[in-house]
């Protein structure tokens, strides 16, 4: 159980281009996602939370107009990286908490991350 | 505001020995929770070990094992009898009850030798 998606695993585009990242909880209700971003041989960084319905918390130096986060449903969340630029390649990872009575509340189960290049 | 700490970029061990990772953490609130994550070249995130800070007895996962120094806010891994499979960084975080935010440390990488 607890297992998380994200799509395209693997994604190339062109400069100026926006592209959209998918994560989904596929046997859980995600009260809550989150969204990381990881450089080589760094740690996890986190960019936003997202709350089911509501309007995603940036983390301080996040780009809210940048990195557009939309949590529609109780299983989906995706990431838009708009007007993409070079700098913005990176690991990408969201996770997901199982906010109900079926998993471990204060846990995050991780998706397997998008690596994104732009070029 | 909540701190982790790796103190060691990285570690080495021999197949079947034992290593031990270190992490230390700073919160100021009581209700919180603590995890070591292995990371390994595919780079999805793999839950090694939980422990909530109420409890008083160490958690332990087959050969992985914490010692949870809640006054020293020290929270170590043990890995015995260590296994190739093992090599990965391995990431220590910390989260509380309200916001539920991951705090990570900055990671520790783990070789291991045949």
């Amino acid at each position: 159980g607890a297992v998380v998606s994200q799509h395209p695993s693997w994604v190339i585009c062109k400069s100026g281009t926006s592209v959209k990242i998918e994560c989904r909880s596929l046997d859980f209700q995600a009260t809550t996602m989150f969204w990381y971003r990881q450089f080589p041989k760094q740690s996890l960084m986190l960019m936003a939370t997202s709350n089911e319905g509501s309007k995603a918390t940036y983390e301080q130096g996040v780009e809210k107009d940048k990195f557009l986060i939309n949590h529609a449903s109780l299983t989906l969340s995706t990431l838009t990286v708009t007007s993409a630029h070079p700098e913005d390649s990176s690991f990408y990872i969201c996770s997901a908490r199982d906010g109900g009575t079926s998993g471990i509340y204060y846990e995050q189960y991780f998706g397997p991350g998008t690596r994104l290049t732009v070029t | 505001a909540q701190t982790v700490t790796q103190s060691q970029p990285e570690m080495s061990v021999q197949e079947a020995e034992t290593v031990t990772l270190s992490c230390t953490y700073d919160t100021s609130e009581s209700d919180y929770y603590l995890f070591w994550y292995k990371q390994p070249p595919s780079r999805q995130m793999i839950l090694v070990i939980r422990q909530e800070a109420y409890k008083q007895q160490n958690a332990t996962e087959n050969r992985f094992s914490v010692n949870f120094q809640k006054a020293a806010k020290s929270f170590s891994l043990k890995i015995s009898d260590s296994q190739l499979g093992d090599a990965a960084m391995y990431f220590c975080a910390s989260t509380t009850s309200g916001t539920y935010k991951y705090i990570f440390g900055t990671g520790t990488r783990l070789k291991v030798l045949a």
